[in-house]
């Protein structure tokens, strides 16, 4: 069974940092690539971040460029996002998500998300 | 890339059909997806590559589309079906989603 599982969420200050893992288990990491996407409370879905299967590609939203950091680890089938100089307006859910396959076709499997909240 | 979505809200009854537009602001190679949310939960991939269903998602569901118009057609509105749909474009970083579309009970 396919799982993605995200940590890390939780309350911080303007201006701190924050790290999200994924565990990933159920299907070949290493062969697809992920992605991250937030949600706001009550608002659509903001794709954030995606990195390719080997890592050559990384890519990030605007709102974030700068700001974040994605990577993976293909030996422990881990998916990360590193935040810096966190605003309010980064509060969300965020999901970590598998895609179809090893670069953009179509986001398969979410999990549930990790509820970052950017507060003082 | 930007997406819209027409209507941005859509009321209906079981058994009709249903379509929903995404406009993109560039045009797309084939690679545009949609999902179905359901209130507090994880979205669900309904159809990739502009017109593929998603292994075990009802037949109901279909896309089509080319260039900057593309569309979700529900063929016959079911009760499970009423939620929020979001289209998404992966042609090209960063892979933007349209605002939704709330599909509620008529």
């Amino acid at each position: 069974e396919v799982r993605v599982v995200e940590s890390g969420g939780g309350l911080v200050q303007p201006g701190r940092s924050l790290r999200l893992s994924c565990a990933a288990s159920g299907f070949t990491f290493d062969e697809y690539a992920m992605h991250w996407v937030r949600q706001a409370p009550g608002r659509g879905l903001e794709w954030v971040s995606s990195i390719t299967w080997n890592s050559d590609t990384t890519a990030f939203a605007d709102s974030v460029k700068g700001r974040f950091t994605i990577s993976r680890d293909n030996s422990k089938n881990s998916l990360y996002l590193q935040m810096d100089s966190l605003r309010h307006d980064d509060t969300a859910l965020y999901y970590c998500a598998k895609d179809l396959g090893p670069h953009g076709v179509g986001i398969h499997y979410w999990g549930q998300g990790t509820l970052v909240t950017v507060s003082s | 890339i930007q997406l819209t979505q027409s209507p941005s809200f859509l009321s209906a009854s079981v058994g009709d059909r249903v379509t929903i537009t995404c406009r993109a602001s560039q045009g797309l190679n084939i690679y545009l997806a949609w999902y179905q949310q359901k209130p507090g939960k994880a979205p669900k991939l309904l159809i990739y590559a502009t017109s593929t269903l998603q292994s075990g998602v009802p037949s109901r569901f279909s896309g089509s589309g080319s260039g900057t118009e593309f569309t979700l057609t529900i063929s016959r509105l079911q009760p499970d079906d009423f939620a929020t749909y979001y289209c998404q474009q992966l042609t090209s970083y960063p892979f933007t989603f349209g605002p939704g579309t709330k599909v509620d009970i008529k």
